[in-house]
Order: C-alpha cells, then structure tokens, then sequence
C-alpha cells in the first residue's frame, strides 16, 4: 500500500504566473482534499474532490481550481499568483461512503514560493 | 473568524515530564477530533482521536480528554522524549473537512 505522494516538491514562480501541482491519492481513497500551509499557520482547507467533482470549498478565490482524475489522483492549479499564496499546499486523501469517519492521511506537501 | 483555538503556541517540556496541549472550538456540527504531528518538511500524520462521545482515549502515551460541554479538548503526552519534538496541531472534522488550530511548537529538552 503506497501512501500520499505529492510533486514537485519545490517549485519557485513569479507573480502573475499560473502553477499546477499534483497528488497521488492512497492506495484505495477516494477522496481527495487540498490545503493551504502558511509559515508557522496551521493547514487551511480550500477544497475537496469525491468522485471527481467538488465537494466542499473553503475560503478561497476562483483562481484556486483543481481537478480528480478516474484514478483518483488530483491537481490543484493555482492562476494569477500572488506573493502571498507562497506556502506549503498539502493534500490529503480519505476513503469516503465507507462508513465511519473519513480520516485524512497528507502528503508530504509542495513548497511554492512566489517570487 | 477563528473556529478551532489551540494553545499554547509554544511548550518546552523537559525529557520525562507531561506535554499539555489545549484546544477550544465552536461550531457544534464538529463530530470528531483528531491530533496531528508534524515535523520540519513534512506533512501531518495522524496521531490519535476522538469522537464527542467519548471523554477519554488513550493511546500509548499520548491520551485525548474530551469536554462535549465546554467545547474543549486536549492532548497530553506522558514521559516527553526528545522525539516528541514537534508541531502538533488539534483539528476539527465537520461535513467531510478539517479546521485546524494554528499549532503548538513543542520541544522536549533532554
């Protein structure tokens, strides 16, 4: 069973640019949420994918868009940066309709810096 | 607008003594509470959790008490190790998604 696998691993782009990052779901999920981790914040949500449509939103402008895949793999893309969207964005897979709670198992993260 | 309160924002324990980590929230629709560790460069791992039926779980070391009608929680880890030596972060589960507090540094001197 492989875990949560998140790429690039850094990525530095200038403002105004467009970024597109990645996530491998856990072997089994199929649900996938994205967060936010400023310097020395705790995560915030900004969205989660089940079945390959959006399935909750947090506080975040439209210009965070992201896709799930059939496999269950995601992509977040990020347009027009700004300085300050530099942070760790986090993905975190969980098997929903399976009864119980859906925990949530992170990636290891991508650290986007904004130049 | 705030809805998980985590505190202390930092914790020097020395190796031996009890970690006592705090978190206060607000939105009743929360229905289950999980701890998270997190070291330089990594991404959260699940520690334990609790669901607001009960008042205690106890893992190892590491043991949650759930207050349902204070709307508190806390963490508390026994015999600190230098290993321990991390970000925690309490976190709220409500219609699929986590609230997170803004984490507490811990170090465990030896």
């Amino acid at each position: 069973e492989t875990g949560v696998t998140q790429s690039p691993t850094h990525l530095i782009k200038t403002r105004g640019q467009q970024v597109t990052l990645r996530c491998s779901s856990q072997s089994g999920h199929n649900t996938v949420s994205w967060y936010q981790q400023a310097l020395g914040q705790g995560p915030q949500f900004i969205f989660q994918y089940y079945r390959e449509e959006e399935n909750g939103r947090g506080n975040f402008p439209p210009r965070f868009s992201g896709l799930q895949f059939p496999n269950y793999s995601s992509e977040l893309n990020v347009n027009a940066l700004e300085l300050d969207d530099s942070a760790l964005y986090l993905c975190a897979s969980s098997l929903a309709g399976a009864g119980g709670y859906n925990e949530q198992f992170f990636g290891p993260g991508t650290r986007l810096t904004v130049l | 607008q705030q809805q998980v309160k985590q505190s202390p924002q930092s914790l020097i324990v020395q190796k031996g003594g009890i970690s006592i980590i705090n978190c206060a929230y607000e939105n009743t629709a929360f229905d289950y509470f999980p701890w998270y560790q997190q070291f330089p460069g990594k991404g959260p791992a699940l520690l334990i959790a609790i669901r607001p039926d009960v008042s205690e779980k106890k893992e190892g070391r590491f043991t949650i008490s759930f207050n349902k009608s204070a709307k508190q929680f806390s963490l508390h880890i026994m015999d600190s190790q230098p290993g321990d030596s991390a970000t925690y972060f309490c976190a709220a589960l409500g219609y699929s998604t986590l609230t997170f507090g803004k984490g507490t540094m811990l170090l465990v001197s030896p």
